[in-house]
């Protein structure tokens, strides 16, 4: 079964500073790879996602994240962090088959951003 | 007006009630998904349906039941809620023919609480 792992809780950082969150994951076959936001009292909002190709893509506000099939790795990255970036960022795993379109989600990673 | 609706956005019940969750879009997708998140768990996936026809259970269905009444309308219910129910429930949607394999569309969730 395919698993992902995020291994930070929580993060803070400094407004203006630059951002990676980490996101591992086991899975078998290449990977469906996504990266959700929540912000407080929302729901989920898809920032990027990953199918093929170009492994390096570009999401929205500003996000970025790289796939590195190596190291089971899609880690979430920003240069600048904005105040209003502070929300909870979710990485899930889609799954193949006879799961098509089911995902796995990771724990969760809370950015908190100082002024 | 959002795509993927709950209704309702907060619900306070006792030990025993039978409760329901409902979720409606309006996006025409055929699948439709049910999660619950609790803090550092992230999301897991309660049942989900590729079409009317088609219920399939979770990682986490006991307790737990649904009705896909027609392609828009997909409900959760717990026959006898219990104070370890009480989570942030997501329901999703999304559409296996637009090529975006697995992206998920969310709604923006209830949250329960049994007490």
């Amino acid at each position: 079964a395919q698993s992902v792992t995020q291994p930070d809780i929580h993060i803070t950082v400094s407004e203006g500073a630059s951002l990676e969150l980490r996101c591992n994951y086991s899975y078998g076959a290449t990977p469906y790879l996504f990266w959700y936001v929540q912000s407080p009292g929302q729901g989920l909002q898809l920032l990027l996602k990953y199918f093929s190709g170009d492994t390096l893509v570009q999401g929205i506000k500003g996000f970025e994240a790289e796939f590195k099939r190596s190291q089971s790795s899609f880690n979430l990255r920003k240069p600048s962090v904005h105040w209003s970036d502070a929300a909870e960022y979710f990485c899930a795993v889609g799954k193949g088959g006879t799961s098509y379109g089911k995902l796995t989600f990771g724990q969760g990673t809370i950015l908190t951003v100082h002024p | 007006d959002a795509d993927v609706t709950q209704t309702p956005r907060n619900r306070i019940t006792k030990t025993g009630k039978r409760i329901m969750l409902e979720c409606s879009q309006t996006k025409g997708h055929d699948r439709m998904y049910w999660y619950r998140q609790d803090p550092g768990l992230g999301l897991r996936l309660i049942y989900y349906s590729f079409d009317v026809k088609d219920i399939n259970k979770g990682e986490i269905s006991d307790g737990y039941s649904v009705s896909r009444q027609a392609q828009a309308k997909f409900s959760l219910s717990l026959e006898s809620a219990i104070p370890n129910q009480t989570a942030l429930y997501f329901c999703a949607t999304s559409d296996p023919g637009t090529g975006l394999s697995n992206e998920q569309f969310f709604g923006p969730g209830t949250r329960l609480t049994v007490l």
